[in-house]
């Protein structure tokens, strides 16, 4: 079963808009919610991530939102550019071995 | 420091042949893992491992085995290859600090086509 939620599939936007890409969680024990982003042809990369514990994290034009409550999170890429094109993964960790769960991914691509 | 790195990056097989994927890693890291990556699913464990000898099942365990003798190395073996396992495969690792959530580093995949 899907654990971790996450929406759009894929999603175009214009040079200098606000791409967000949601996720929803049923898992309660998960304590860590990071972001991958993955080009063509390469491995996927740590974004950026958030502990539960707070609500907004930025680091430079991407942001995470959480809603513990609604148990649903989302990254927001201010100011997107085209070089942000990218496949984008929402993940939740639980357990002393950090055992990670993906979301399906969703496919972005700005257009100049 | 190569990061983590995985042999080789394209293969193709045929029905019933065995191989195994190669891992490695040099930064002394204790947890490592094996990804599959399928269009529309995400990234699924196969197996993962949390010290030199000792391993673990994860999602899609099914058809794949895994050692791991040396903290460096994690290969993932295929017992017999079917069209099903035609996927792109990565290879993770991650440090092991206690209360900490460290990040995982991919390898740049292996390719594998099964015909």
């Amino acid at each position: 079963q899907q654990q971790v939620k996450q929406s759009p599939q894929s999603l175009i936007v214009q040079k200098g808009g606000i791409p967000i890409i949601n996720c929803a969680y049923e898992n309660t024990a998960f304590d860590y919610f990071p972001w991958y982003q993955q080009f063509p042809g390469k491995g996927p990369a740590l974004l950026i991530a958030i502990r539960p514990d707070v609500s907004e994290k930025k680091e430079g034009r991407f942001t995470i939102s959480f809603n513990k409550s609604a148990k649903q999170f989302s990254l927001h890429i201010m100011d997107s550019q085209p070089g942000d094109s990218a496949t984008y993964f929402c993940a939740a960790i639980t357990g002393g071995y950090q055992k990670v769960t993906f979301g399906t991914g969703t496919k972005l691509q700005v257009i100049p | 420091n190569a990061g983590v790195t995985q042999t080789p990056k394209f293969q193709v097989l045929k029905t019933g042949q065995s191989m195994t994927l190669q891992c490695a890693q040099d930064m002394n890291h204790e947890y490592m893992s094996w990804y599959r990556q399928d269009p529309g699913m995400g990234l699924r464990l196969i197996h993962y491992s949390v010290g030199a000898g000792i391993t673990d099942q994860g999602e899609v365990p099914n058809g794949y085995n895994v050692s791991r003798s040396t903290t460096e190395d994690f290969p993932l073996r295929l017992l017999s290859a079917a069209p099903s396992q035609t996927s792109v495969y990565f290879c993770a690792s991650s440090a092991r600090v206690s209360g900490v959530r460290n990040t995982q580093y991919f390898g740049p995949g292996t390719r594998l086509t099964v015909l």
